[in-house]
């Protein structure tokens, strides 16, 4: 079982539905990180949150909404989301925004009808 | 060029044989080096972890790092069926968040 735990696990949505992914860690970790992963692809960073505050924003486009309510949770809202977007979203924590290793959860596999 | 260079495989082997996993890289600022494995349709799983250079050990893994040929290495030994998944390396330089990746090894261990 991994320390970060993602839900839901699959996510079948229409282009013009809104939807939220769920990421948790009770690692006392500080960073937390969105990814998305194509088939046989590394991960791509998205987004990073250092101590509950929006860091780093890798040129995400604006239907993607990440939230941070609070150290433990990770929220991403999305919002008409294209097919190109079907992947597999991948949560991330780590001590702090400095430090590595980086812990994933096992993601959330979404599919854009 | 990519900063981190990965063989993408797949890499074949019989079960109990003892596997090498690479990656080469162009950036010497790199301090952090991680492998992780990826089994299907789950999220990348932490094996090792190594700060700057020197080797780790822990069962039946062992990770390698020589910073003056940018070349790290995983050795799995007495490999297992179960070992088939895809091997990513990672790195990260002093004070980055950010991971640079190489594009995954997979492995398959033949029963």
């Amino acid at each position: 079982d991994t320390e970060v735990t993602q839900t839901p696990k699959h996510l079948v949505m229409g282009m013009t539905n809104k939807k939220s992914l769920k990421c948790e860690q009770h690692m006392g970790h500080r960073a937390m990180y969105w990814y998305k992963q194509k088939a046989k692809k590394p991960p791509e960073l998205m987004f990073v949150y250092s101590y509950e505050k929006l860091s780093i924003n890798e040129s995400v486009p604006s239907r993607f909404s990440p939230e941070c309510p609070n150290s433990s949770l990770l929220n991403l809202h999305l919002h008409a989301l294209q097919p190109e977007d079907s992947a597999l979203y991948l949560c991330a924590s780590s001590q702090d925004l400095v430090s590595q290793p980086q812990h994933f959860g096992d993601g959330t596999r979404l599919s854009i009808l | 060029q990519k900063e981190v260079e990965q063989d993408p495989g797949p890499l074949s082997v019989p079960e109990g044989a003892i596997v090498s996993l690479n990656c080469t890289y162009s950036n010497s600022a790199f301090q952090y080096f991680m492998w992780y494995r990826q089994y299907s349709r789950k999220g990348p799983e932490l094996l090792m972890y190594t700060y700057s250079s020197g080797n780790k050990e822990d069962g039946r893994f062992t990770a390698q790092v020589d910073k003056s040929s940018k070349y790290i290495s995983l050795f799995i030994r007495d490999s297992q069926p179960s070992d088939s998944a895809t091997y990513l390396c990672a790195m990260s330089g002093d004070s980055s968040y950010k991971l640079i990746f190489g594009s995954g090894t997979r492995l398959l261990v033949r029963p």
